[in-house]
């Protein structure tokens, strides 16, 4: 069965500095997808990024991020510049061929102002 | 944003009675999704349909029971609630060759 582990349960890091926020996963499959989500305090899940397995250049979206390592199984998301409305749970994801989404305990990041 | 509702938004019911809790969208999207939240667990997978009367099990499924007659609405059944399905329900939907999910609002459901 496919996992997914986040490490890092909480964070804090100043505003407009650079955090990375840690992935790993593990499948036996070679096409899936990658994602991380957003959830402020509204509760809203929000699609921050998004990395397709079979392409080896890294996602970008504006301050955010990925560094993918497939033969590592790892996925890691940088927020650059980081704002105080970055404050949130980070959620990684796993989209497996079946389209069942699995998703790690999450990463609480504070930034400080 | 895409059209997806969920009802109610906050329910309290008493152990042992049945909640059914509905998802809504407007996307014509094919898969959809139930999740629960909880502290410390992150968001788990409870059914999920890919089609008209196709659904399948995901890892936290005892205890839950799901329908989908239209593509538009999926339903989640408790059919005798307890203490600890106390959660936050999230509905989610993708749609084949997009591979991406996009969640309604959720549901606090509490059980006393």
């Amino acid at each position: 069965a496919q996992t997914v582990t986040q490490s890092q349960p909480e964070m804090s890091v100043q505003e407009a500095e650079t955090v990375t926020l840690s992935c790993t996963y593990d499948t036996s499959e070679s096409n899936y997808y990658l994602f991380w989500y957003k959830q402020p305090p509204s509760r809203q899940m929000i699609l921050v990024i998004r990395q397709e397995a079979y392409k080896q250049q890294n996602a970008t979206e504006n301050r955010f991020s990925v560094n993918f390592q497939k033969a590592a199984k790892s996925f890691s998301l940088k927020i650059s510049d980081s704002q105080l409305g970055d404050t949130a749970m980070y959620f990684c994801a796993f989209m497996n061929r079946d389209d069942k989404i699995i998703f790690g305990k999450g990463t609480r990041l504070h930034i400080l102002p | 944003d895409a059209g997806i509702t969920q009802s109610p938004r906050h329910k309290v019911t008493e152990t042992g009675t049945p909640v059914t809790l509905r998802c809504h969208q407007t996307e014509n999207h094919r898969y959809m999704y139930w999740y629960r939240q909880d502290p410390g667990h992150g968001l788990r997978l409870i059914h999920y349909s890919y089609g008209v009367k196709d659904t399948d099990k995901g890892e936290v499924s005892d205890g839950y029971s799901v329908s989908r007659s239209k593509t538009e609405d999926f339903l989640l059944t408790l059919e005798s609630a307890t203490s600890s399905q106390t959660s936050v329900y999230f509905c989610a939907i993708s749609e084949i060759d997009d591979s991406k999910a996009f969640f309604g609002q959720g549901t606090r459901l509490t059980v006393v």
